[in-house]
């Protein structure tokens, strides 16, 4: 089976400028999380969706961070303005049910560096 | 904020040499899993342990997991240079609670296999 796409593969950015990432999940998986990985830290938990619809966005800084899920498929996640310390892999990945608590499936990420 | 907490941070060790990785939590959980994450990619889901479980193998994999000590082991017996990455702990809470649904992940553990 196709795995977890993302694009685009590596981001560079001056601070204040406007970023967006895509990320397509594996068909027919329900579940999509947007993970942000630092440099020598795990990933942490951005955003969650159910299909469509927010799951959990405790640690998304909305002031700055936002994510959608068009048709609970594709996902954007968009960083505006963006700082130095948003510099991070950004992990999209995917799951077949929140309720069976099975493996979530990762992309590649995006490497994003801010200048 | 981090879920786990992987000991040692870093491990190198030679070919052949069994490799050990602990990782402590601090809330209770419905199941622990294991990943793997090879330089500039994504997670790789190794193995999933249930609350209810003290011991699962997966090829050269053993975890373990001691849920009144709220720690998990990950054994890679016969290590081999390709198993050189980072590994991940992560863990899934119970369900009312605050990390139900959505995976905490640890430090991670940098592994290096000479050969």
């Amino acid at each position: 089976e196709a795995g977890v796409a993302q694009s685009p593969r590596y981001k560079i950015i001056e601070k204040r400028q406007s970023v967006a990432f895509w990320c397509n999940p594996i068909s027919g998986h329900a579940t999509l999380y947007w993970y942000q990985q630092i440099l020598g830290q795990g990933p942490k938990l951005l955003i969650q969706f159910q299909n469509n619809g927010v799951v959990d966005d405790s640690q998304l800084p909305k002031d700055r961070f936002s994510a959608e899920r068009l048709k609970g498929v594709d996902s954007t996640l968009k960083i505006q303005p963006a700082k130095l310390e948003d510099s991070a892999v950004y992990l999209c990945a995917s799951g077949t049910n929140r309720g069976k608590r099975e493996k979530l499936f990762f992309g590649s990420g995006t490497q994003l560096s801010v200048l | 904020s981090q879920q786990g907490e992987e000991d040692p941070q870093a491990l190198s060790i030679q070919e052949g040499e069994n490799a050990t990785m602990n990782c402590s939590y601090k809330t209770s959980i419905n199941n622990l899993q294991w990943y793997r994450q090879n330089s500039g990619r994504g997670l790789v889901h190794l193995i999933l342990i249930r609350s209810n479980e003290r011991e699962k193998h997966s090829g050269r994999l053993r975890v373990t997991l001691d849920t009144s000590k709220k720690s998990s082991s990950l054994l890679i017996t016969a290590s081999r240079a390709a198993d050189t990455a980072s590994y991940f702990c992560a863990t899934d809470g119970l369900a009312g609670g605050t990390s139900y649904g959505k995976l905490t992940f640890g430090q991670g553990t940098i592994l290096t296999v000479h050969p």
